[in-house]
């Protein structure tokens, strides 16, 4: 069973610039949660796609935006980067509409901006 | 809205120590319950978790158990090792599928 896995690892971007980042889901899920950590924080909502669909959203600006393709893998574009958008973005990923409640954490993507 | 408050950190123990990191909750039904792990430089593991009142979770060694009453979640561990060093979260996750979490509790272990 191949678990969460993102890209890249880090990033360093220009204020202003946008970013996209990756992430392949575990074997069999189908729902994708994006995470966003700064630090010395708890990771904050962003957004969470269920087969294909956004299935609800977090307390972030439109210029946070998201896919999920067929193969339920997702990428996070933010777009008009600020410097407060560094953080640790970490993707997760379940079972949705199953009933399950385990969500399955990725090693997470570095995010700085300068 | 919903909320988790943890104990601030860092809690600093010797090895073979007991650990208890306290974790309460503000939510309105009946929320799934879950301590997360992260070590340095990775991302989040699911350490345990408990869907309804009265449930203990446990894992590796380290327990809570789902108090409705108290609206607490409190992880505890007999005898810490250095190994367990890490910043332990809570979490829990209400009627949409989205986990909210606390702000994390660093754990130091010394030899």
């Amino acid at each position: 069973e191949t678990g969460v896995t993102q890209s890249p690892t880090h990033l360093i971007k220009t204020r202003g610039q946008q970013v996209t980042l990756r992430c392949s889901s575990q074997s069999g899920h189908n729902t994708v949660s994006w995470y966003q950590q700064a630090l010395g924080q708890g990771p904050q909502f962003i957004f969470q796609y269920y087969r294909e669909e956004e299935n609800g959203r977090g307390n972030f600006p439109p210029r946070f935006s998201g896919l999920q393709f067929p193969n339920y893998s997702s990428e996070l574009n933010v777009n008009a980067l600020e410097l407060d958008d560094s953080a640790l973005y970490l993707c997760a990923s379940s079972l949705g509409g199953e009933g399950s409640y385990e969500q399955y954490f990725g090693p997470g993507t570095r995010l700085t901006v300068t | 809205g919903d909320s988790v408050t943890q104990m601030e950190g860092p809690v600093t123990l010797s090895e073979e120590a007991f650990l208890t990191i306290n974790c309460t909750y503000t939510a309105t039904g009946y929320p799934s319950l879950f301590w997360y792990v992260q070590y340095p430089g990775e991302g989040l593991q699911l350490l345990l978790k408990a869907t309804k009142a009265d449930d203990k979770g446990s894992n590796k060694g380290f327990e809570a158990t789902y108090r409705k009453e108290t609206t607490s979640f409190h992880l505890e561990k007999g005898s810490v090792q250095v190994s367990d060093s890490a910043v332990y979260f809570c979490a829990l996750m209400g009627n949409t599928d989205k986990l909210i979490f606390g702000t994390g509790t660093r754990l130091q272990v010394f030899p």
